[in-house]
């Protein structure tokens, strides 16, 4: 059964901290890692982690996979009020149809 | 990037009554399309995998005769929640995949539906 862990499952900071999420899996045929932010409703795509070792950057976000050790960051750095969100991973893998298997989510509130 | 529209937003229905929830890719074909459940302050949920032209794939634990999806066409899936009781109410989300964007291609999410059952 396909597992994926994230930590912490709450995150309190200040506006202008930094903040790493952890993602951990283990996941059958492994093809990939995405990271996706969740404010109200529907998730938004952050990252598609495929390679390790290769970090991804968009803004003031960036992610990182390491296949050895079945696990991704996702950093932010000088956060702001506006990334307060649910920050999700999901490996892909398993079935043919690639279907996602989402970690129980990172709850980030960011205080001004 | 690809538009993935979930219809209804919100419904409020009487316990028993079935409901149906739409999801339509916009400007991409689908074969494949998930839907997950979300209940407040947790994670997304995979409920099913709609095949377009085939019968859904459940995962284990959810009812495929409560949770009916049907995948009649490319770009439509529905889930319909039969007899709902109120342990049904919760946020349901649908999303697709490009179908020549391969297994690995970006997933793109549908609004949500809030069900809630009275």
């Amino acid at each position: 059964e396909d597992k994926v862990v994230q930590s912490p499952l709450s995150l309190v900071v200040h506006e202008g901290d930094t903040v790493t999420l952890n993602c951990s899996y283990e996941v059958t045929n492994f093809r990939s890692l995405l990271w996706y932010k969740q404010e109200k409703k529907a998730p938004t795509f952050l990252f598609m982690l495929t390679s390790s070792g290769i970090e991804k950057k968009s803004g003031r976000l960036s992610s990182i996979l390491d296949k050895k050790e079945l696990s991704s960051i996702l950093n932010i750095t000088a956060t702001q009020t506006g990334d307060s969100a649910i920050y999700l991973c999901a490996p892909t893998g398993g079935t043919s149809y690639g279907k996602l298997t989402f970690g129980q989510g990172t709850i980030l509130t960011v205080h001004p | 990037g690809a538009v993935v529209s979930q219809h209804p937003s919100r419904v409020i229905c009487k316990s028993g009554t079935s409901v149906k929830i739409e999801c339509r890719s916009l400007d991409f074909q689908a074969t494949t399309m998930f839907w997950y459940r979300q209940f407040p302050k947790q994670s997304l949920m995979l409920m099913a995998t709609s095949n377009e032209g085939s019968k859904a794939t459940y995962e284990q634990g959810v009812e495929k005769d409560k949770f009916l999806i049907n995948h009649a066409s490319l770009t439509l899936s529905t889930l319909t929640v039969t007899s709902a009781h109120p342990e049904d109410s919760s946020f349901y989300i649908c999303s697709a995949r490009d179908r020549l964007s391969g297994e690995t291609g970006e997933l793109f999410f549908g609004e949500g539906s809030r069900l809630t059952v009275l």
